[in-house]
């Protein structure tokens, strides 16, 4: 049973489409993120929601939106895709507190090929 | 801001040996989180060892350990008796606890077992 899964795990699109990357966690975490690889494989947080709320919101363009339908639920919307989009994303989930501070649970990932 | 450094892109070892990934940071605070995690080629992160600054005693668990230097804003990752399922991408990350777990990772190190 995957405990972070995210879908697609793989998307190829054109320049310009809309596209969304859905998330789910079953760990009934009360966190959620979203982390962008780039090609060089450099991971940096993008968003990140606790119970429906978002409370981190990193310089993103605002061509990007999250959205926590619940706490077990974190999607990503892409509007107006450009090819520096191009990139693997990443589902996390967590439980804030002090048992196991800054263990995230990764998705397998969401590889985005923009041409 | 915090920033973490991973100065060796790419390491490579023989089946059974210890290798060391290094590890520098930067950050004027004096309570934080340091990990190291491991991303194979199956692309799912996972956490490898975690280590709080205020304590003096470097983290282990079982073949991974660190040597934490505090005053040096250095954190290595030192794996014995390497196995070629060791072999992965290893990243450094950092975090100070308040409130959202908002983790800062390095540019990572590809680390190969061969056998």
């Amino acid at each position: 049973d995957t405990a972070v899964s995210q879908t697609p795990k793989y998307l190829v699109t054109q320049m310009g489409n809309d596209k969304s990357i859905k998330c789910e966690q079953n760990l009934g975490h009360d966190t959620m993120y979203w982390y962008k690889q780039d090609s060089k494989k450099f991971l940096k947080i993008m968003f990140s929601y606790n119970n429906k709320e978002l409370i981190i919101n990193e310089t993103v363009p605002n061509r990007f939106s999250p959205k926590s339908p619940d706490k077990a639920h974190l999607n990503l919307h892409i509007n107006s895709l450009e090819l520096g989009d191009s990139a693997v994303y990443f589902c996390a989930s967590s439980q804030v507190g002090l048992a196991n501070p800054g263990e995230l649970f990764f998705g397998e990932g969401s590889r985005l090929t923009v041409l | 801001a915090q920033t973490v450094t991973q100065s060796q892109p790419e390491m490579s070892v023989q089946e059974a040996e210890t290798v060391t990934l290094s590890c520098t940071y930067d950050t004027s605070e004096n309570n934080y989180y340091l990990f190291w995690y491991k991303q194979p080629p199956s692309r799912q992160m996972i956490l490898v060892i975690r280590q709080e600054a205020y304590k003096q005693q470097n983290a282990t668990e079982n073949r991974f350990s660190v040597n934490f230097q505090k005053a040096a804003k250095s954190f290595s990752l030192k794996i014995s008796d390497s196995q070629l399922g060791d072999t992965a991408m290893y990243f450094c990350a950092f975090m100070i606890p308040q409130g959202a777990q908002k983790l800062v990772f390095g540019q990572g190190t590809r680390l190969t077992i061969n056998p």
